[in-house]
């Protein structure tokens, strides 16, 4: 069964990191590009970064651009997201999907059920 | 970026009922959409991929239409599991973006 487990969400301070990681399970991780897509409380989905198979090939919003870096280690199976000077507009659950094979990896047919991440004082 | 506009944000329909669903992009994003799923307290499920292929999985009575900037999402008859909220992605450019979700809920 194809399965993707997210952990290391927190309640953290405005200003501090932290590193999400999302191991996978079931299919061979090294030949799919992965993503995160985040949901603050009550409202849409947002996607946040992209990262293509070999680790080689990243994205990401703008909201996040410069202070969150994507990474895979695929003898691992597993999928990060370091995130550095959090806001509060970072609070949300977040997950990791798996996209399709081409030619349509842009979508996400398996997603994990999320960890979430607080930003308070 | 494009901006994906869904309507109406909330449809209130009984079981039984078909559901029709809107997706507006501001400018042509060709067949390069997908429609989600989402229940509460649950991660968003893929439905339709380009436009109109439904997902493994998928029953029937989900459809998708269009092309270019209008889109439709069809449940031609409602069972009471699919009372959720549905959000529309495009694929075209980046940033990947989502639309802002209709909720369907039970009258």
């Amino acid at each position: 069964e194809v399965q993707l487990l997210e952990s290391g969400g927190a309640l953290v301070q405005p200003g501090e990191s932290l590193r999400l990681s999302c191991a996978a399970s079931g299919f061979t991780f090294s030949s799919y590009s992965m993503r995160w897509v985040r949901q603050a409380p009550g409202k849409g989905l947002e996607w946040v970064s992209a990262i293509n198979g070999g680790g080689y090939e990243t994205f990401y919003a703008d909201s996040v651009k410069g202070r969150f870096t994507i990474s895979r280690d695929n003898s691992k199976s597993t999928l990060y997201l370091q995130m550095h000077r959090l806001r509060a507009e970072d609070t949300a659950v977040y997950y990791c999907a798996k996209t399709m094979v081409a030619p349509y990896f842009y979508y996400m047919d398996v997603w994990g059920k999320g960890t979430t991440v607080s930003v308070s004082s | 970026e494009i901006v994906l506009t869904q309507s109406p944000a909330t449809l209130s329909l009984s079981p039984g009922e078909r559901a029709t669903l809107s997706c507006r992009a501001s400018q042509s994003v060709g067949d390069n959409l997908a429609w989600y799923q989402q229940k509460p307290g649950q991660a968003p499920r893929l439905l339709i991929y380009a436009a109109s292929n439904r997902a493994t999985g998928i029953p029937a009575t989900f459809s998708g239409s269009g092309s270019g900037t209008d889109f439709t999402l069809t449940i031609s008859s409602l069972e009471p599991e699919d009372f959720a909220v549905y959000y529309c992605q495009q694929r075209r450019n980046w940033p990947l973006t989502f639309g802002g979700g209709t909720k369907v809920e039970i009258k």
